[in-house]
């Protein structure tokens, strides 16, 4: 079945990392994607990896993946009160279809 | 290039009647997907449309249809809605999605709310 996973909340500190983690089930996934929402917006993509890489770096993004486990991670370096948002992770093998996880809510305190 | 939109923005119903929300797409996109965003059940794939056919379907029930023009433009049309249909609706487009890499630019939203 098609199901991804992350946690919901996570807190950090300006200018510390923050690493937002995502569980996903279908093996047959071929690319997996981050994506942003402020308030009041839409979904924002910002950064994508194809199912057979380990890492994508994008500046202040490094994305890993561990298909063996089906876990994704982003890391966000020197994280700003600007990055505060929901970030959500999805999957997809069909085109059009975006299967999303729950979203992570990211809070930055100054 | 002028982004995804997405009309009206907000919108306020009651139960039992029906509802059409209009998309935009890119220029130049083929492929529009509908996802409907609520607090419990997050973000759920509705349908996907390109060159006017429906590609790709969720699951959600018969009252949730769409329809694709010839200019890409779509519509998704909620009939005898229901409490639980309040929520975001969200369209998204990309160029031709066929292959599985296919990066979708959202639009802002359509906020529906039913009482």
């Amino acid at each position: 079945g098609e199901d991804v996973e992350q946690s919901l909340f996570l807190s950090v500190r300006e200018g510390d990392s923050s690493v937002i983690n995502c569980t996903y089930t279908d093996s047959s996934s071929t690319y997996l994607y981050w994506y942003k929402q402020e308030p009041g917006a839409g979904l924002q993509l910002l950064t994508y990896i194809f199912s057979n890489m380990d890492m994508k770096q994008d500046q202040r993004l490094t994305v890993l993946l561990n298909k063996k486990d089906k876990h994704l991670s982003l890391r966000i370096a020197d994280t700003q009160t600007g990055d505060s948002a929901i970030y959500f992770c999805a999957e997809s093998n069909q085109g059009g279809k975006l299967i999303f996880g729950q979203g992570t809510e990211l809070s930055v305190k100054p | 290039k002028a982004g995804v939109t997405q009309t009206p923005r907000y919108l306020i119903k009651t139960r039992g009647q029906q509802v059409t929300l209009s998309c935009s797409p890119i220029s130049g996109h083929r492929s529009v997907s509908w996802y409907q965003q609520t607090p419990g059940q997050g973000l759920q794939f509705l349908f996907e449309y390109f060159s006017e056919t429906q590609r790709n379907k969720g699951n959600f029930p018969g009252r949730f249809s769409g329809r694709q023009f010839s200019n890409s433009r779509s519509e998704m049309n909620v009939s005898t809605l229901e409490l639980g249909d309040s929520a975001l609706y969200l369209c998204a487009s990309s160029l031709e999605g066929t292959r599985s890499y296919n990066e979708q630019f959202f639009g802002p939203g359509t906020r529906l709310t039913v009482l």
